[in-house]
């Protein structure tokens, strides 16, 4: 089983649709939680960064992060097409030696 | 605030050959990561440095080593490239008090 499992997709959903992205774990010791976006050929960009459980809002963009379950989700409102990109999720333990991201989900937004 | 750098950003070797990849931290950050991704794939940890000391390193052969210089810079080496050393390089700093890791646009290696 590997540390961290994300649907590869590919996603597509039309503009203004509601995106759900979600990773899960195996590692409970995990304590940090981070989705980054990475457009075609260029280096990952970081998203939203989490520690331990709850919820994080930015703009368009919602964090959730479920330890009990092992479970992570990105959630994206009004989705538009300048967000097609792959998501990666990435998390790290407490003194974040032991930092995994996870395979990433290509989005793709129809206009 | 320039973000993190690296050089060069393409580079094609052959088999067999020795390449050497470099990268500059956001300024402040004293330690630098790298990792490898193969296309469709996430990237894979290779080292991480922090204050010039090896603090981390992943599941790859001796063929790969790094060093930090003082000024806390990264070079990247990959000696006697094979087929599958084809990918893209990422170089990430990150600041002491802070877990989340800032990326640079990478280096992408092919090796024909």
């Amino acid at each position: 089983q590997k540390e961290v499992e994300q649907d590869p997709g590919p996603l597509s959903v039309p503009e203004g649709a509601i995106v759900s992205l979600n990773c899960t774990y195996s590692n409970s010791a995990f304590q940090y939680f981070m989705w980054y976006r990475q457009y075609s050929r260029k280096g990952p960009e970081l998203l939203m960064y989490t520690y331990s459980s709850g919820n994080k809002e930015d703009g368009r963009f919602t964090a959730q992060v479920d330890k009990s379950s092992k479970y992570i989700s990105l959630f994206i409102r009004d989705s538009q097409p300048s967000d097609s990109a792959t998501y990666l999720c990435a998390m790290a333990n407490l003194y974040g030696q032991n930092f995994v991201f996870g395979p990433g989900t290509r989005l793709s937004v129809l206009p | 605030d320039a973000g993190v750098t690296q050089s060069p950003t393409h580079l094609i070797k052959t088999r067999g050959q020795q390449v050497t990849l470099r990268c500059s931290p956001i300024s402040g950050h004293k330690s630098v990561s790298w990792y490898q991704q193969v296309l469709g794939q996430g990237p894979q940890f290779i080292f991480q440095y922090y204050e010039k000391e090896e603090r981390g390193r992943g599941n790859f052969p001796d063929r790969f080593s790094a060093r930090q210089f003082p000024n806390y810079s990264s070079e990247l080496n990959v000696n006697a490239l094979l087929l599958g050393d084809s990918a893209l390089y990422l170089c990430a700093s990150s600041s002491r008090d802070r877990i989340e890791r800032f990326f640079g646009p990478g280096t992408r290696l092919t090796v024909l």
